[in-house]
C-alpha cells in the first residue's frame, strides 16, 4: 500500500513566525503535491513538483515557498504565517504515468491554526 | 470556470436507496477521471477509476460520457456508512496535473 504521512496533524503558529510542513512518501513516486482544502472552497493546489528539485506553481503559490531535495519528501514552507493560512494542509503524491492507476494518494493532512 | 464542477448537495437519503451523482468538466485534456471518498476531516481516498467503457465495484457504478463532458456515480443500496463527501476528479494527459470538484455531500438516513 502507498503510504503518505505528514509531520503534524495539528498544528498551531503565531502570525509571523516562519512554519515547515513535511510530507513523506514510500512509493517512489515522481510527482508531489501540496493542497490546502477550505470549506466551499475545495482542494486548491499551493505547490507540485514532477522531479526532485523541481518546482511549479500551483492555483494559489503566493505566501508559500516548497522544498524538494530529496524524491520522498516534499516539504511546504510558509516564511510568515498569517491567519488567512489557516486551513487543512493536504499532501499527495503520484506516479508520473497516464494509467488508471497512476493516481494521487493524500496523506492523513495537517490542520495548520495561526493566531 | 472551474475544471471540474459538481453539484455540492447536500444529498440526505435513506437507507437502500440509490443515488446519483454528476460532475461536469471542462477541459478537453484532462484525460482520466477519477472518484474519491473523503470522510469529515479526513483525506480524501480513491474510491474508483472512471473508464469510457463504464465500470462496477461492488455497489458503485462510474461512468463517464466524453462527448457530454460528464462523470457520473450511481451508489445503488446505500449503506449508512457510504455517508462521506465524493469528489470527482479529472486527470490531464501529461499525467502531472489534476483537477478537484469542491465535492458532493452525501448522508444516508437510518
Amino acid at each position: 500500500d502507498v503510504k503518505v504521512t505528514q509531520s503534524s496533524r495539528y498544528l498551531v503558529k503565531r502570525t509571523g513566525e516562519k512554519v515547515f510542513l513535511e510530507c513523506v512518501q514510500d512509493m517512489d513516486h515522481e510527482n508531489m503535491f501540496w493542497y490546502r482544502q477550505d470549506p466551499g472552497l475545495g482542494l486548491r493546489l499551493i505547490y507540485f513538483s514532477y522531479d526532485v528539485k523541481m518546482k511549479e506553481k500551483g492555483d494559489i503559490p503566493e505566501g508559500y515557498s516548497v522544498s524538494r531535495e530529496k524524491k520522498e519528501r516534499f516539504s511546504l514552507i510558509l516564511e510568515s504565517a498569517s491567519t488567512n493560512q489557516t486551513s487543512m494542509y493536504l499532501c499527495a503524491s503520484s506516479r508520473a504515468g497516464t494509467k488508471s492507476s497512476d493516481t494521487q494518494y493524500f496523506g492523513p493532512g495537517t490542520r495548520l491554526t495561526v493566531l | 470556470r472551474k475544471e471540474v464542477e459538481q453539484d455540492p448537495g447536500p444529498f440526505n437519503v435513506p437507507e437502500g436507496a440509490t443515488v446519483a451523482f454528476n460532475c461536469t468538466y471542462s477541459n478537453s485534456a484532462s484525460q482520466s477521471f477519477f472518484w474519491y471518498r473523503q470522510d469529515c476531516r479526513k483525506e480524501p481516498k480513491l474510491l474508483m477509476s472512471v473508464y469510457s467503457s463504464g465500470n462496477e465495484d461492488g455497489r458503485f457504478t462510474a461512468q463517464l460520457n466524453r462527448a457530454s463532458q460528464y462523470i457520473s456515480l450511481l451508489i445503488r443500496d446505500s449503506k449508512l456508512s457510504d455517508s462521506a463527501t465524493y469528489l470527482c476528479v479529472g486527470r490531464t494527459n501529461t499525467g502531472n496535473q489534476f483537477y478537484f470538484g469542491t465535492g458532493t455531500s452525501l448522508t444516508v438516513i437510518p
